[in-house]
């Protein structure tokens, strides 16, 4: 998978909004980003997925930059149960098999 | 409902004797997955089947073991080679479908502890 690059960790307050970077400088012009997250002990959940254009639904939205070499998932009104290991994906070529880092910890608090 | 169903939750053996994993799933799904997550680490691969009957060995596939006699189960044996098998074990499925073709669905986890 191409490499991505995400910060150990972040917080923010309940009912902010929380800005996820990822850096993704190698990208290829068909490669997707995929965003998961992992509340503890519990499997990855798909959040959300997308190429050029900004993505949105019910979970949250993803801003990918115009050079495609990085991106932000944003929770707009971050509550306590967002609290978890959010990964940022960049899979590579025709085999689907995903590889998870170690993501970056949000701790959204009261 | 569909979705992923791995069993048990938790499991306890001892030193030195095989065990089996179970991961279900009714998503119709081609492709099926075993990661396995220590604590504070992210998840890594050991095998992977994209078609019955087939499967590839993925990161760390050394002392586990799999089948793929049916679409719908994929189990993963934790064998006595294994040399630190005490994790968290993950089984997700996917299909190729969608755009990109990545969308994973996991199960709840299994929790191993080998005493």
């Amino acid at each position: 998978d191409a490499k991505t690059t995400q910060p150990p960790s972040m917080d923010c307050a309940e009912g902010r909004a929380a800005n996820l970077p990822c850096n993704h400088s190698t990208i290829s012009g068909n490669e997707y980003v995929y965003w998961y997250r992992q509340i503890h002990s519990q499997g990855p959940q798909y959040i959300i997925h997308g190429l050029k254009n900004n993505e949105t639904n019910e979970m949250a939205s993803l801003i990918i930059t115009e050079d495609r070499k990085s991106s932000t998932l944003i929770l707009p009104h971050a509550t306590l149960r967002d609290t978890a290991v959010y990964y940022c994906i960049v899979p590579t070529g025709a085999n689907s098999k995903l590889t998870f880092g170690k993501g970056i910890t949000l701790s959204v608090r009261p | 409902d569909g979705g992923i169903t791995q069993s048990p939750k938790y499991l306890f053996r001892k030193e030195g004797q095989n065990v089996t994993l179970s991961c279900e799933q009714n998503l119709n799904h081609d492709a099926m997955y075993w990661y396995r997550q220590d604590p504070g680490q992210g998840l890594r691969l050991i095998y992977y089947s994209q078609i019955v009957n087939d499967f590839q060995k993925g990161d760390i596939a050394e002392g586990y073991s799999v089948s793929r006699e049916k679409k719908e189960s994929f189990p993963l044996t934790v064998t006595s080679a294994q040399k630190n098998p005490t994790a968290f074990y993950l089984c997700a499925s996917s299909t190729q479908d969608s755009p990109g073709g990545y969308g994973y669905t996991f199960g709840s986890g299994t929790r191993l502890t080998v005493v």
